[in-house]
């Protein structure tokens, strides 16, 4: 199957800084990407979908000035948590969906980034 | 609107027994289905899809799902269980016309014990 990569894979910040994770389709163009957030022992959530060169559309309750996603091009998106508060501390992954061939139906994710603020 | 329900938190087999982990959907229009495994802090991996065709689906080491219109489900099935496939299994939907991202269901944590 197609390959997402996330860097980075682990970070601890000190509250009131800013994360930037970065999220790579490696081996397809992917025209819509996805940021997920999962708390321990619990379902993925959707926090927003961004598709290359437009803004973002966050889902509800999802603070789009606080979680700034960028999809500067067809394998890079990027995910900056501004002004990090302990609250924030999550699993975050990424997913992406191909614009054709055999990349179009299947969402792809990568291995996450396990974020602390401390 | 989309939803997953994964009834069972948790299912327990013994190596060598077939298993089965729940999975009923809802969703408007016609549905696109997904079977995602993940290990403890991964991500998820693939297993397997239902888009359109034939109601039983292979995947990935040896699981397979069946799509039942009627009944809204698609289960996830292998007949001889491992204890490597021990993991958290996400069902997951999407509105085929919506083209919206996937929904997921609440996980269900599959224990094979030898």
């Amino acid at each position: 199957g197609a390959v997402v990569s996330q860097h980075p894979s682990r970070v601890i910040c000190k509250s009131g800084t800013s994360v930037k994770i970065e999220c790579r389709s490696l081996d397809f163009q992917a025209t819509t990407m996805f940021w997920y957030r999962q708390f321990p022992k619990q379902s993925l959530m959707l926090m927003a979908t961004s598709n290359e060169g437009s803004k973002a559309t966050y889902e509800q309750g999802v603070e789009k000035d606080k979680f700034l996603i960028n999809h500067a091009s067809l394998t890079l998106s990027t995910l900056t948590v501004t002004s990090a508060h302990p609250e924030d501390s999550s699993f975050y992954i990424c997913s992406a969906r191909g614009g054709g061939g055999a990349g179009t139906d299947t969402q792809y994710f990568g291995p996450g980034t396990r974020l602390t603020v401390l | 609107a989309q939803s997953v329900a994964q009834p069972e938190d948790q299912v327990n087999v013994a190596e060598g027994n077939p298993l089965t982990v729940k999975c009923t959907y809802s969703v408007s229009g016609n549905p696109y289905l997904f079977w995602y495994v993940q290990y403890p802090n991964r991500g998820l991996q693939f297993l397997l899809k239902y888009i359109t065709g034939d109601n039983l689906v292979k995947g990935s080491y040896g699981f397979e799902a069946e799509f039942n219109k009627s009944q809204t489900s698609f289960h996830l099935k292998k007949p001889s269980a491992l204890v490597s496939d021990s993991a958290l299994y996400f069902c997951a939907v999407r509105d085929i016309q919506a083209g919206t991202a996937l929904i997921f269901g609440k996980g269900t944590t599959l224990s094979v014990s030898s």
